[in-house]
């Protein structure tokens, strides 16, 4: 099956500081990706869905310049939390629609962020 | 709001017997898709098993099958001969126009 990887695993930064997470698609070209968050013993909520080439869409309450998505090629997306805050703190997954499959999305690993 | 609805958040099962996991969901289109996804302790998600709404049959990946009502807009999880390895988060999902949307996830413990 297609696999897609997220990049770091877990990341533990400062207030104020600013943190990346990368979303890659291993064997196939992910036109579309999407990114969830997830609080403990909780659901995945969509943050944003990301275009290769475009400008991402990002669902109702969730801040675009604080959460900064880049899909700058076929493979990759960037997640940037901005100026975090221990609120930030969470669990981050992201996920991948091959464009020639049958609509399934194939998930990372998922990236945990403590902001202290 | 289009929603997906899992009335059960916690379940219990005895290892090797049947237990059947409920979903909900709202859409108003007439071309969708549905899937369970798997959560284990690792966190990663994992695809159980996948329906096509255009699909009559309801789908089977071995141990796991669902049923599928369109009309009452229903799509549970059966998980036969259940396995200590079933232990894990439960999620239903429905898939249409770049939109996934999960439900609120089940708890699923198979005691040995």
């Amino acid at each position: 099956g297609a696999v897609v990887s997220q990049h770091p695993s877990w990341v533990i930064c400062k207030s104020g500081t600013s943190v990346k997470i990368e979303c890659r698609s291993l064997d196939f070209q992910a036109t579309t990706m999407f990114w969830y968050r997830q609080f403990p013993k909780q659901s995945l909520m969509l943050m944003a869905t990301s275009n290769e080439g475009s400008k991402a869409t990002y669902e109702q309450g969730v801040e675009k310049d604080k959460f900064l998505i880049n899909h700058a090629s076929l493979t990759l997306s960037t997640l940037t939390v901005t100026s975090a805050h221990p609120e930030d703190s969470s669990f981050y997954i992201c996920s991948a629609r091959d464009p020639s499959g049958d609509y399934e999305q194939y998930f990372g690993p998922g990236t945990r962020l403590t902001v202290t | 709001a289009q929603t997906v609805t899992q009335s059960q958040p916690e379940m219990s099962v005895q290892e090797a017997e049947t237990v059947t996991l409920s979903c909900t969901y709202d859409t108003s289109e007439s071309n969708y898709y549905l899937f369970w996804y798997k959560q284990p302790p690792s966190r990663q998600m994992i695809l159980v098993i996948r329906q096509e709404a255009y699909k009559q049959q309801n789908a089977t990946e071995n141990r796991f099958s669902v049923n599928f009502q369109k009309a009452a807009k229903s799509f549970s999880l059966k998980i036969s001969d259940s396995q200590l390895g079933d232990t894990a988060m439960y999620f239903c999902a429905r898939y249409n126009n770049n939109d996934m949307r999960f439900g609120a996830g089940t708890r699923l413990t198979v005691k040995p």
